[in-house]
């Protein structure tokens, strides 16, 4: 299993754009990246999967550059709402267990 | 979408009892599912994976008597933390796989977690 590594904790204002690195230098071939987004006392919550490249949904936008070495979550116009742990997770979409590594911890300041 | 529903929210037990805790997949069949545990500040730290039909598959450092887990079927696990100690307290979260994938998530959903606090 890809090991990830993640700033700690981030801090920003309501409105900007933030975007948080994760690292997996050692990120498989058949791997996939993920991003989950975790409030205190609930589980986790899947924002967004890609392989490569970009891609985008409702909520963030997920950039992975060619050597998939790195990938970048990008959440734009944060509110208060977004403060929350953020969790990137590399891994085979083939059932395998999900490895959490320590998370970035976002604060959102009005 | 794919909902797994966790029960208890919360528990509060003596030391030396014993508490179960529930995990339904609600809409879809999970033929495997996780469990964590997370302490303050910490990040979740898998302890087991339960397969149905099969004895769960426990982590490293992880008792397997202490924590007795059971997947009888396609939509039921259950961890029960036997002979709870104070040092048991935690937030222990499930995670169910989708047997189809065709989860939005692709594959894996969350509880909503269970604070156990062992007095």
């Amino acid at each position: 299993l890809a090991k990830t590594t993640q700033p700690i904790s981030m801090d920003s204002y309501e409105g900007q754009e933030v975007n948080i690195t994760c690292s997996h230098n050692n990120i498989a071939t058949n791997d996939y990246i993920t991003w989950y987004q975790q409030f205190p006392s609930q589980g986790p919550r899947f924002i967004i999967q890609g392989y490569k490249t970009k891609v985008t949904n409702e909520v963030a936008s997920l950039f992975i550059p060619a050597d998939r070495k790195s990938s970048t979550l990008s959440l734009p116009r944060v509110s208060l709402s977004d403060t929350a742990v953020y969790y990137c997770l590399v891994g085979r979409n083939q059932g395998g267990k999900l490895i959490f590594g320590q998370g970035t911890e976002l604060s959102v300041k009005p | 979408g794919a909902v797994v529903s966790q029960h208890p929210s919360w528990v509060i037990c003596k030391s030396g009892t014993s508490v179960k805790i529930e995990c339904r997949s609600l809409d879809f069949q999970a033929t495997t599912m996780f469990w964590y545990r997370q302490f303050p500040k910490q990040s979740l730290m898998l302890m087991a994976t339960s397969n149905e039909g099969s004895k769960a598959t426990y982590e490293q450092g992880v008792e397997k008597d202490k924590f007795l887990i059971n997947h009888a079927s396609l939509t039921l696990s259950t961890l029960t933390v036997t002979s709870a100690h104070p040092e048991d307290s935690s937030f222990y979260i499930c995670s169910a796989r989708d047997l189809f994938g065709a989860a939005s998530n692709y594959g894996y959903t969350f509880g909503s977690g269970t604070r156990l606090t062992v007095v």
